[in-house]
């Protein structure tokens, strides 16, 4: 079974400083992994997802598989980082099954002035 | 432009009394997929569905239906509420490619449900 965990429900950084969200995933597959994001009073969007290893709004994330890991990290959190953020694992190769997509259960983001 | 929409946002019923939240998706996806939020645990899959007329179970379905009847529309039915099913819920409708690497949700504003 896919299981994706976030063991800090709440980080609370000074602007300036460094921010790393923590992910650790279990499948056995081929996963393909995201971070999602919650801003106040918004809907949920999609922030980064692995196989792009892209940078967006400074946060990058890199896949560990030999640690099963997808850890969030920003060098110089922004006050408009505070938000909700999530981690999220799927199966690209689920054919029947249909996509199952399965979040962590998030990491609350405070960067205080 | 491209949303999920999601009705009513809010919600206030009474245990048993039988209710629906719609969402609706303007991007053609097959997929689809209901979650409840609730405080500490994440989102939960209720039901998914992978295309027309084909739906299954998630990760917490009792106590839930739904039907793809047509793509747009995955509605989510409650027919007993209990106070339980008090959560906020969101809708997704899913962008992928089967066999690629390209998977991009896609979230309605969410529906938050008080059942008393």
């Amino acid at each position: 079974a896919q299981r994706v965990t976030q063991p800090e429900k709440l980080l609370s950084v000074f602007k300036g400083a460094p921010v790393e969200l923590k992910c650790n995933y279990s499948y056995s597959g081929s996963p393909e992994l995201f971070w999602y994001v919650q801003y106040s009073r918004q809907r949920l969007q999609l922030l980064l997802r692995h196989i792009s290893r892209e940078s967006i709004k400074g946060f990058t994330a890199d896949l560990n598989k030999g640690e099963t890991s997808f850890h969030l990290k920003k060098p110089f959190a922004q006050e408009e980082d505070s938000a909700m953020y999530y981690c999220a694992l799927s199966d690209h190769r689920i054919k029947a099954a249909g996509n199952k997509l399965t979040f962590g259960g998030g990491t609350r983001v405070l960067v205080k002035p | 432009e491209a949303q999920v929409t999601q009705n009513p946002r809010y919600l206030i019923t009474v245990t048993g009394k039988k209710l629906t939240v719609t969402c609706s998706q303007n991007m053609n996806h097959e997929y689809m997929s209901w979650y409840r939020q609730d405080p500490g645990l994440g989102l939960r899959q209720i039901y998914y569905s992978m295309n027309v007329e084909v739906t299954d179970k998630g990760d917490v379905p009792e106590g839930y239906k739904v039907s793809r009847k047509e793509k747009r529309n995955f509605p989510l039915i409650l027919e007993s509420p209990s106070p339980n099913q008090t959560s906020l819920y969101f809708c997704a409708s899913i962008y992928r490619v089967r066999g690629k690497m390209n998977t991009e949700a896609f979230f309605g504003q969410g529906t938050r449900l008080t059942v008393v």
